[in-house]
């Protein structure tokens, strides 16, 4: 089982729309959560932290579920500019490296007029 | 303030050759880790060093190496290149082991 999975996609949608992106992680003893956006070609840049609590930061939302190991985004109102690659991005527990970020295949979303 | 900066931005090598790339971390930030990505794959943890040690390692081969100097900036070395080697090789640096990482543009290595 690979350490973070996601959904690859790509997800189509149209403009306005709400979508969900998706991901798990198999060990149980990860201490932080992100999704960071990718553009084409780009580096890779902090979208925001999750937490256990949830976190909401304008038009999206992010969940963490420790119990089931699942860790979601949710878009509102999707924009074009929305239109990248999601990243879901689990940092070990220490015991590691504990620096080394363990990153998705990310899910690739593109937003249509 | 700048973000963490990289060079060369593009870079094409042969089988065989060597490479050194570099990365200049965010003011104030001590640690810095090196990723490598192939496409249509998520960034892979290659090394993170702090206050110039060492502080992780990837599954990568001996063939990669890296630095860490005085002023934070780092080098990241690859020898015997592949073709396999091709890749977005990206630096992020941080204040601490475990603090937010920010990424710098990247380096695009073409091995032909």
């Amino acid at each position: 089982r690979k350490e973070v999975e996601q959904d690859p996609g790509p997800f189509n949608v149209p403009e306005g729309a709400t979508v969900a992106f998706n991901c798990t992680y198999s060990n149980s003893a990860s201490q932080s959560f992100f999704w960071y956006r990718q553009d084409c070609r780009k580096e890779p840049k902090l979208l925001m932290s999750v937490y256990s609590s949830g976190n909401e930061d304008g038009r999206f939302t992010a969940q963490l579920n420790r119990a089931s190991q699942y860790i979601s985004l949710l878009i509102r109102d999707s924009k074009l500019s929305d239109s990248a690659t999601y990243l879901c991005v689990v940092l070990p527990a220490y015991g590691g490296s504990q620096g080394n970020l363990i990153f998705g295949k990310g899910t690739k979303l593109s937003v249509k007029p | 303030d700048a973000g963490v900066t990289q060079s060369p931005t593009h870079l094409i090598k042969t089988r065989g050759q060597q490479v050194t790339l570099r990365c200049s971390p965010i003011s104030g930030h001590k640690s810095v880790s090196w990723y490598q990505q192939v496409l249509g794959q998520g960034p892979q943890f290659i090394f993170q060093y702090y206050e110039k040690e060492e502080r992780g390692r990837g599954n990568f081969p001996d063939r990669f190496s890296a630095r860490q100097f005085p002023n934070y900036s780092s080098e990241l070395n690859v020898n015997a290149l592949l073709l396999g080697d091709s890749a977005l090789y990206l630096c992020a640096s941080s204040r601490g082991l475990s603090d937010t990482q920010y990424f710098g543009p990247g380096t695009r290595l073409t091995v032909l």
